[in-house]
């Protein structure tokens, strides 16, 4: 069965350093989004990317992070100067259609822990 | 501000019983989900409701969608200890764009 993938598992890191998170979506999948999940708290949408453009951005994805498709495979998440609050876990997702057009449902990763020290 | 309020926060059971989880909000949702997530692991997708009052049945799960499209409950038969896990609903935001999560109902059953 296709499944979303992504590396690292897991990522320590120092404050101010930048990091890479890394998603393959499934395959015939056209929306790709990013969550993360602060430890204890709910899901929290980050970003919607949609041919090769942000579809939307929550408040929490400020000029901090930025996301990119390099390839026809992967999807990824930047961080450019990692601050101790964004210790949490980032989940990719991806879905066929959005999710309020004909209730398109998001698969998601297993999530990269990040750890910022 | 589209909210997704989920009740019990907490629920603590022996094998075998039955319980209910209920996922509600102020707002009309075009649809809802219900994920499964495991600890350090992604959500699982269980079920998706679209139909105002429709109730959708995987194995011994129960899932219902409120005639006004919004609420909806989770219900679960004869629970087993392998049930144990978060249970998150979530809906698309208005745009229909994104995703919108609730807290999660932290299930544990215990044998």
């Amino acid at each position: 069965e296709p499944e979303v993938t992504q590396t690292p598992s897991h990522q320590v890191t120092q404050m101010g350093q930048e990091v890479i998170l890394r998603c393959v979506p499934i395959s015939n999948h056209l929306y790709f989004y990013w969550y993360r999940q602060i430890l204890g708290q709910k899901v929290e949408f980050l970003v919607s990317f949609y041919n090769n453009e942000i579809s939307e951005k929550s408040e929490i994805f400020d000029d901090q992070f930025s996301v990119e498709r390099p390839d026809g495979s992967n999807f990824t998440l930047k961080i450019r100067s990692t601050k101790l609050e964004d210790s949490a876990m980032y989940f990719c997702a991806s879905s066929v259609g959005f999710p309020g057009r004909s209730y398109n449902e998001q698969f998601f990763g297993p999530g990269t822990r990040l750890t910022v020290l | 501000t589209q909210l997704l309020e989920q009740s019990p926060q907490f629920l603590s059971i022996q094998e075998g019983e039955n319980l209910t989880v209920y996922c509600n909000s102020s707002s009309v949702f075009s649809s809802l989900q219900w994920y499964r997530q495991e600890p350090g692991e992604g959500p699982v997708l269980l079920v998706t409701v679209v139909t105002g009052g429709e109730v959708k049945k995987l194995k011994r799960l129960t899932f219902q969608f409120g005639d006004a499209r919004k609420d909806s409950s989770l219900h679960i038969t004869a629970a087993q200890p392998g049930d144990t896990g978060l249970y998150l609903c979530a809906g698309p935001n208005q745009a229909g764009t994104a995703l919108i999560f609730g807290k999660g109902t932290t299930l544990s059953v215990s044998s």
